[in-house]
């Protein structure tokens, strides 16, 4: 497909287990962004990619969550041991270039719902 | 630190009235500004931005926003409201390049009246 791809789009988990959320992003693109959004919140910032460097994971509650985009394309984020404080939908979002902010294309994808028991 | 504040979780307006959707800024820099709609199930999309150009923005689907420096404001209008237009709407703001994560606004809730 054309747009920002993540998988999966629903997510179960029992607290205490580790959970992999993928995102596809467009082709191409230079930068990717992680974004968690809690039920009837808006979304907040976790991490920032450029190619395969992360330049910015100040977002990132905890050691228990971890993001990686080894070969500057496909990212993975990693939540270990959750909590049920993780329960969010969990938002990718990519840009052709290293700054997006003159051009405001930024696209997103539909999200991961993660939903921790 | 930016910020953005959004006025009204929820808004309804009946079919054809104006919408209103109110956005306050914080920011230590000249900001640029983001409006997204997001639909249910779906991603977020770009409605319109401002960035340090004309000060009234023109987006998509009609709708438009004013910066207002002296009011630290950035609210979101569209002259006459269509069912379509029911979603949620978010405000962000970037301090700009090396910074540009986006910091979001809790949401507006805006639900059109037949």
């Amino acid at each position: 497909g054309a747009g920002v791809s993540q998988s999966p789009r629903y997510k179960v988990a029992k607290r205490g287990q580790d959970v992999a959320l993928r995102c596809d992003p467009i082709s191409g693109h230079v930068s990717l962004f992680w974004y968690q959004q809690a039920l009837g919140q808006g979304p907040e910032f976790l991490t920032y990619f450029q190619n395969e460097a992360q330049l910015d994971k100040s977002g990132l509650p905890s050691d228990r969550f971890f993001a990686e985009r080894p070969e500057g394309s496909v990212s993975t984020l990693k939540i270990q041991r959750t909590q049920q404080e993780d329960s969010a939908v969990y938002l990718c979002a990519s840009s052709s270039r290293g700054t997006y902010l003159d051009t405001g294309e930024l696209f997103f994808g539909e999200g991961s719902r993660l939903t921790v028991l | 630190a930016q910020s953005v504040t959004q006025l009204g979780s929820h808004v309804s307006v009946s079919e054809g009235a104006l919408v209103l959707l109110r956005c306050n800024y914080s920011s230590s820099v000249p900001p640029y500004l983001f409006w997204y709609v997001q639909y249910p199930n779906q991603g977020l999309q770009l409605l319109l931005k401002y960035t340090s150009a004309a000060t009234l923005v023109k987006g998509i689907n009609g709708f438009e926003a004013e910066f207002k420096k002296s009011e630290t404001s950035f609210h979101l209008t569209k002259p006459s409201a269509h069912m379509s237009d029911a979603a949620e709407y978010f405000c962000a703001v970037s301090d700009g390049f090396g910074n540009e994560k986006l910091t979001f606004g809790t949401g507006t809730r805006l639900t059109i009246i037949p």
